[in-house]
């Protein structure tokens, strides 16, 4: 089975600065990986996502994360934030087709952007 | 076109009581999920449905019952709330693979349930 670590539960930093989201990932199997954004009382939103081909994906919203297989790391990176992308951003993983194509989450990490 | 939407949108339960969770979308999505949040352990699968009259269990499904009698709706039951069941339920749903729908999945705004 897969299993996804967000090491870092909260991530505090300064607008304008820029961020890093970690993002590992366990299983035997190739994988989708996916980085999904919540707002304040609000569900779900797909930020991007890696299927396959480059290994660099964009995003909405200036964000971009880099699959790293060797690694088995997916992390989220912005060169600066803003106060508008304080929110909870958690990385899925899906295995293969078949199954429901079920998502396994990471716990979440919590992105505060400061004045 | 709505997309995924959750009724009620709030619930307070005393326990041992029962109420059902209502999950539409007009997507014409195959898969639905149901899913639960809590804080510091992210979403954890209780049920999906990979199409009309089908389900199956997720990671947490004691507790819980579905049905899926028309393709867009996705029931979650609780026949007897526990405080347990206390958490913010997301339904989502996703079409059948192809490559340019890139798995993704569509999630509903949330059902904030208390169960006292």
């Amino acid at each position: 089975a897969q299993s996804v670590t967000q090491l870092d539960s909260q991530v505090p930093v300064f607008e304008e600065a820029p961020v890093e989201l970690r993002c590992n990932y366990s299983s035997s199997v190739s994988v989708y990986l996916f980085w999904y954004v919540q707002y304040p009382n609000q569900g779900l939103q797909l930020l991007l996502k890696y299927l396959s081909g480059s290994t660099l994906v964009k995003g909405i919203n200036g964000f971009e994360a880099e699959f790293n297989k060797s690694q088995t790391s997916f992390h989220l990176r912005k060169p600066s934030v803003h106060i508008s992308d304080t929110a909870e951003y958690f990385c899925a993983v899906s295995v293969g087709t078949g199954g429901g194509n079920k998502l396994t989450f990471g716990t979440g990490t919590q992105l505060k952007v400061e004045l | 076109n709505a997309g995924v939407t959750q009724t009620p949108k709030f619930r307070v339960l005393k326990t041992g009581q029962s109420m059902t969770l209502l999950c539409a979308q007009d997507m014409n999505h195959e898969y639905m999920y149901w899913y639960r949040q809590d804080p510091g352990m992210g979403l954890r699968l209780i049920h999906y449905s990979v199409g009309e009259g089908t389900t199956a269990k997720g990671e947490v499904p004691d507790g819980y019952n579905v049905s899926r009698l028309k393709k867009q709706n996705f029931l979650l039951g609780l026949e007897s709330a526990a405080p347990s069941q206390t958490s913010v339920y997301f339904c989502a749903s996703r079409p059948t693979f192809f490559p340019n729908s890139g798995e993704r999945q569509f999630f509903g705004p949330g059902t904030r349930l208390t169960v006292l």
